[in-house]
């Protein structure tokens, strides 16, 4: 079954504490991308990927790291977190950036 | 600045009636456009898309229609059902794809079909 997987699917955590999210795709795709849901402002794209090693800043990347060592799996670093960062993230892959598959999201609260 | 609007935050529809959700965009660079629909503690789900070379794109009970003139796509969901309710999410994106124009979210707009 064509999946996209991300865990934890929740996660309290405390500022400045260092988390990684991960995310895995078992389609053979190029693109994967990091969005952000908050209310009121929709999806927001923090990160995206075209392929193994190539990663660019999407529109709101202040906060966030990624890495694509494998096409597979694209995890999301945040290396000292802060309360504006509670949010619920979600992590797509398709093959040529429209029509992305969406992990089922990851509601991160930091406190 | 905002380049995908949904200007609807949320639309009540009665069952078996049609639901028009509505998008703007302002980046004429956009010629690409999808609808994603997402039901709570759920990622978003693709919907239906259009090609700018199109007007018109059906899918069962989901049409899309773009006027590229005025930049305006709509969703036509006939007839509604119980089960269209959820947040649908109109994106953009220029083609072809670059990686250089990531797809453009609106803010959704919250659908409720009422019995």
């Amino acid at each position: 079954e064509a999946q996209v997987t991300q865990n934890p699917r929740y996660l309290i955590t405390v500022t400045g504490k260092k988390l990684t999210v991960t995310c895995s795709q078992n389609m053979n795709h190029e693109y994967m991308s990091w969005y952000r849901q908050d209310p009121g402002l929709g999806l927001r794209q923090i990160y995206y990927s075209m392929n193994v090693e190539v990663t660019d800043k999407g529109d709101v990347p202040e906060g966030y790291k990624v890495s694509r060592k494998e096409k597979r799996n694209f995890p999301l670093i945040l290396e000292s977190p802060s309360p504006n960062q509670t949010s619920l993230y979600f992590c797509a892959s398709s093959q040529q950036g429209a029509d992305a598959f969406f992990g089922q999201g990851t509601r991160l609260t930091v406190v | 600045d905002q380049q995908v609007k949904q200007n609807s935050p949320s639309l009540s529809v009665q069952e078996g009636r049609i639901s028009i959700l509505n998008c703007d965009y302002t980046n004429s660079m956009f010629d690409y456009f999808l609808w994603y629909k997402k039901y709570p503690a759920e990622g978003p789900t693709f919907l239906i898309s259009i090609s700018s070379i199109k007007d018109k794109n059906e899918d069962g009970r989901f049409t899309v229609f773009l006027n590229k003139s005025a930049k305006h796509l709509s969703l036509h969901i006939v007839p509604s059902q119980p089960g269209d309710s959820a947040v649908y999410f109109c994106a953009a994106l220029g083609f072809p794809f670059s990686g250089n124009t990531p797809l453009v979210f609106g803010k959704g707009t919250r659908l409720s079909v009422i019995a």
